[in-house]
């Protein structure tokens, strides 16, 4: 069955800090998708980034970074210099294309305080 | 600004009464879902329509009524609700035209309920 852990619930760091946010998942597909989303206080989840389970590059935008490692199910999320504007509930997601399933699964979200 | 918009943004309401939510998007995009989030927990998924037509409904109680009017709209027809069904209800579309669950859900910033 798919699963999705975020283990941090919640991390506050000093702004210009780097963080990393961590998520494993478990499925049994071979065609999956992966993806990230930020709610910032005002309610709207903000698409991040999508990442097939056939592209395992690393990406990089700005001050965010992904590592998506198969060998160990795992897609972090890095900031780099933290600013307060980052500050909200961070979800990773997993969805199961092969399957023709509709759903994504959330992980149960990371709470990321950027202290000035 | 959110490419999917909801109204109303927050809902008061009491068991008695009967009211609806409201999603519209304009991205062409062929699913819409319904989501329902609790404080400091993730979306859980609802409903999802695929090309107007309803394909899942997770065994949301019948108090829930979605519609989708066409391929823009979609609406949740709320009655008799009880006061543990106060939460976000957020509303979401995906492109759906090669697959759903490939591509990234657009959220909308959500209703927030309250029932008394």
């Amino acid at each position: 069955a798919q699963k999705v852990t975020q283990a941090q619930t919640e991390i506050s760091v000093v702004e210009k800090e780097d963080v990393t946010l961590d998520c494993v998942y478990e499925t049994r597909d071979t065609t999956y998708y992966l993806f990230w989303y930020k709610q910032p206080p005002s309610g709207e989840l903000v698409f991040l980034i999508r990442r097939n389970s056939f592209d395992e590059q690393n990406e990089i935008s700005g001050r965010y970074s992904w590592n998506f490692q198969k060998s160990t199910s795992s897609f972090n999320f890095t900031i780099t210099a933290s600013q307060v504007v980052d500050s909200a509930v961070y979800f990773c997601a997993l969805s199961e294309a092969a399957s023709g399933t509709y759903k994504y699964i959330f992980g149960t979200g990371t709470r990321l305080k950027v202290l000035a | 600004d959110t490419e999917v918009t909801q109204t109303p943004k927050h809902l008061v309401m009491g068991m008695t009464n009967k009211k609806s939510l409201k999603c519209e998007q304009h991205m062409g995009h062929r699913a819409m879902y319904w989501y329902k989030q609790k404080a400091k927990k993730p979306p859980e998924l609802m409903f999802v329509y695929s090309y107007e037509k309803l394909s899942i409904n997770e065994s949301v109680p019948s108090r829930f009524s979605p519609e989708c009017p066409n391929s823009s709209l979609l609406n949740l027809h709320l009655h008799a609700l009880q006061p543990e069904d106060s939460a976000l209800y957020l509303c979401a579309s995906s492109r759906g035209n090669r697959g759903l669950g490939t591509g990234e859900l657009f959220f909308g910033e959500g209703s927030r309920l309250t029932v008394l």
